[in-house]
């Protein structure tokens, strides 16, 4: 079994729907990171985070520390953010451990 | 710079040849790592520089795989006689710290493909 579950694996959305990308971990983390990566390649960090919930624009993240879980959900999509999703944990203070990604395609 | 910069954006090399990966991290940035990325799998981590700290290599898939970095500076990543499973992304990043706390920034990566 991976440390780290993202579900689903690919998701398609009409613009403007709300979108829920989940991840889930095996073993106790201290931290969190969703990773957005383009069709080229980059990677950009959207959020890092150890409890609670946060938001930028569009986008939300919240963390069940105790459940082991993690949601993504980005409001009102838009075919821009057709992307990769990544959750990565934080299971040491050197390395991220990665999610397979969550392919995103959202249609006009 | 303003973000993590990686050369060459693009690497074709034909098999048996050296290779050599450029990462330029965030200025004031102590932590450093490289990860890979082959077609269609995840991320998998190859090494991390902390600062002066010896580095954790722990990710390095065999020995023709080195990497280097002087100080918080530039990082060069090493492969030598290239294999055709050696064809992957190779992204870098860098973080004030450890990933613990602080958030990592990606470059664009180098697409390596061997031939």
């Amino acid at each position: 079994k991976n440390e780290v579950e993202q579900s689903p694996q690919n998701l398609t959305a009409q613009e403007g729907e709300f979108i829920t990308i989940n991840c889930s971990y095996s073993v106790g983390i201290s931290a969190l990171h969703w990773l957005q990566q383009h069709p080229g390649g980059g990677i950009v960090s959207l959020f890092m985070l150890s409890s609670g919930k946060k938001k930028h624009g569009r986008l939300i993240a919240t963390i069940n520390i105790q459940e082991k879980h993690s949601s993504l959900h980005i409001t009102a999509s838009h075919p821009r953010d057709s992307a990769v999703y990544i959750c990565a944990v934080i299971l040491s203070a050197r390395q991220l451990t990665f999610g397979s990604g969550t392919q995103l395609t959202v249609l006009p | 710079g303003a973000g993590v910069s990686q050369s060459p954006s693009n690497k074709v090399t034909e098999k048996g040849k050296d290779v050599e990966l450029r990462c330029d991290p965030i200025s004031g940035h102590t932590a450093l790592y490289w990860y890979r990325q082959r077609l269609g799998q995840g991320l998998e981590f190859l090494i991390y520089f902390q600062g002066n700290s010896a580095p954790d290599k722990s990710g390095l898939p065999s020995d023709r795989f080195s990497a280097e970095r002087t100080g918080e500076s530039v990082s060069t990543l090493t492969i030598q006689r290239t294999q055709q499973e050696d064809s992957a992304v190779y992204l870098c990043a860098s973080s004030l710290a450890t990933v613990m706390n602080t958030e990592a920034f990606f470059g664009q990566g180098t697409r390596l493909t061997v031939v």
